[in-house]
């Protein structure tokens, strides 16, 4: 049983750039969470799928952040124009059925912006 | 604003002490809650889950929840070096909302 994957594991990128992270839940697991950590916080809610379809979007989620998960397979966070204020570690979870509340998360992208 | 809150750290014990790590949460509906570790640099890694009232063991952790008081616990036995992490409280509301983090130090 292969565990969350995510990559790529560090991005460094320039202000005003975009940036693209894959993640890659567990098989069966057709729940998915993207979340955001910066240091000395818990992690923070970005945005939920079940299945391809978005469910929930955090209201601190501006528009330069899209997110997709087609075929309700792997999953794309995007981040457009990039600030330095997003420069953080962007977290995948998955989740498996309805009775099944237990999120187990990939080891993160840590993000840069210079 | 539903919050999370944990008892402030850093919390540092003797090798082979009791480590306690508490949790409140304020919306009375939430009826899942979650104890994370991290070690630095690394994600969370799920090690207790708790749904009723009560004690759940695991090994060397006991997760204590209290619905009543709003009040979710982490007792750690026998203290290791290398249960020295952060440790997250989560509560799900839906979507997982986590505490900020209680650094443990476990010393020799």
């Amino acid at each position: 049983d292969t565990g969350v994957s995510q990559n790529p594991r560090h991005k460094i990128t320039k202000r005003g750039q975009n940036v693209t992270f894959r993640c890659d839940p567990i098989s069966e697991h057709n729940r998915l969470y993207w979340y955001r950590q910066t240091l000395g916080q818990g992690p923070e809610f970005l945005t939920y799928f079940q299945n391809e379809a978005q469910l929930e979007k955090s209201r601190l989620l501006s528009d330069r952040f899209s997110a997709e998960r087609p075929k309700g397979s792997f999953s794309t966070l995007e981040i457009q124009r990039t600030e330095q204020g997003d420069s953080a570690m962007y977290l995948c979870a998955s989740r498996g059925g309805a009775r099944s509340y237990e999120q187990y998360f990939g080891p993160g992208t840590r993000l840069t912006v210079t | 604003q539903k919050e999370v809150e944990q008892n402030s750290g850093p919390l540092s014990v003797p090798e082979g002490a009791i480590a306690s790590l508490n949790c409140t949460y304020s919306d009375r509906g939430s009826q899942s809650f979650f104890w994370y570790r991290q070690y630095s640099g690394k994600s969370p890694e799920l090690i207790m889950s708790i749904y009723s009232n009560g004690d759940k063991e695991d090994g060397r952790f006991t997760a204590q929840l209290n619905k009543a008081s709003q009040y979710v616990s982490l007792l750690i036995r026998d203290s290791q070096p290398s249960d020295s992490a952060t440790y997250l409280c989560a509560v799900r509301y839906g979507k997982l909302t986590f505490g900020q983090g209680t650094i443990l130090t476990v010393h020799p």
